[in-house]
């Protein structure tokens, strides 16, 4: 069972259509991130997100943490071939999820993003 | 600043053969996660090193260990290598703010056993 859901697993657009990354869980967490990564490359964080509710803009993506802290969505707007890419959430359990706070993250599968010239 | 540096870049091993990978963190990063990236599973945690202490492990065999030196560079090592250890091995550094939890990634050691 995968403690943090990530959908859609693939998506392949054209260029400058928008497009949202879910990332759920029936868990708690205390902080989540998303990173991107490129094949052969370790993963780089685009974001972390703390508060229930937090809204965070990175240029033409737009992160978003759920209100109760087990959700998360990524949105980019007028997607470009250079945001092709693994996309992956993250985050860090709450304690009394039963998380331990050191230096684990639990990460959802992945979408794999393609944009299309 | 640097960033997380990890060495060799591509290894590759024979089975039941024994591997030692190796890590620099961030100047500064004192916390070390190592994970385990297979196109099946997924980033899966390995351990957490903090001080040289291991405080964190997880669901992983014996054969995986690591550890952690005074200047907060950690290797890992893998015994008796399987075919299944192939994959790609990512240290990751953090400051280790527990609310954030922030990693920060190296560009991981390719591993493949034959």
């Amino acid at each position: 069972t995968q403690l943090l859901e990530q959908s859609p697993q693939f998506l392949s657009i054209q260029e400058g259509e928008n497009l949202t990354v879910y990332c759920n869980s029936s868990s708690v967490f205390s902080s989540l991130q998303w990173y991107r990564q490129e094949p052969g490359e370790g993963p780089v964080l685009l974001v972390t997100v703390v508060t229930g509710g937090e809204v965070k803009k990175l240029k033409r993506l737009t992160f978003q943490f759920g209100d109760a802290r087990k959700d998360s969505s990524l949105h980019i707007t007028a997607a470009q071939p250079g945001d092709t890419g693994l996309y992956l959430c993250a985050g860090a359990l709450a304690p009394y999820a039963g998380g331990t706070s050191y230096g684990k993250l639990t990460f959802g599968q992945g979408t794999i993003l393609t944009v299309h010239p | 600043k640097a960033g997380v540096t990890q060495t060799p870049r591509y290894l590759i091993k024979t089975r039941g053969q024994q591997v030692t990978l190796s890590c620099s963190p961030i100047s500064g990063h004192r916390s070390v996660s190592w994970y385990q990236q297979t196109p099946g599973q997924g980033l899966q945690f390995l351990f957490e090193y903090f001080s040289e202490t291991q405080r964190n492990k997880g669901n992983f065999p014996g054969r995986f260990s690591g550890r952690q030196f005074s200047n907060s560079r950690s290797e890992m090592n893998v015994s008796t290598l399987e075919l299944g250890d192939s994959a790609l091995y990512l240290c990751a550094s953090s400051q280790m703010s527990v609310a954030y939890n922030e990693q920060f990634f190296g560009p991981g050691t390719r591993l493949t056993v034959l």
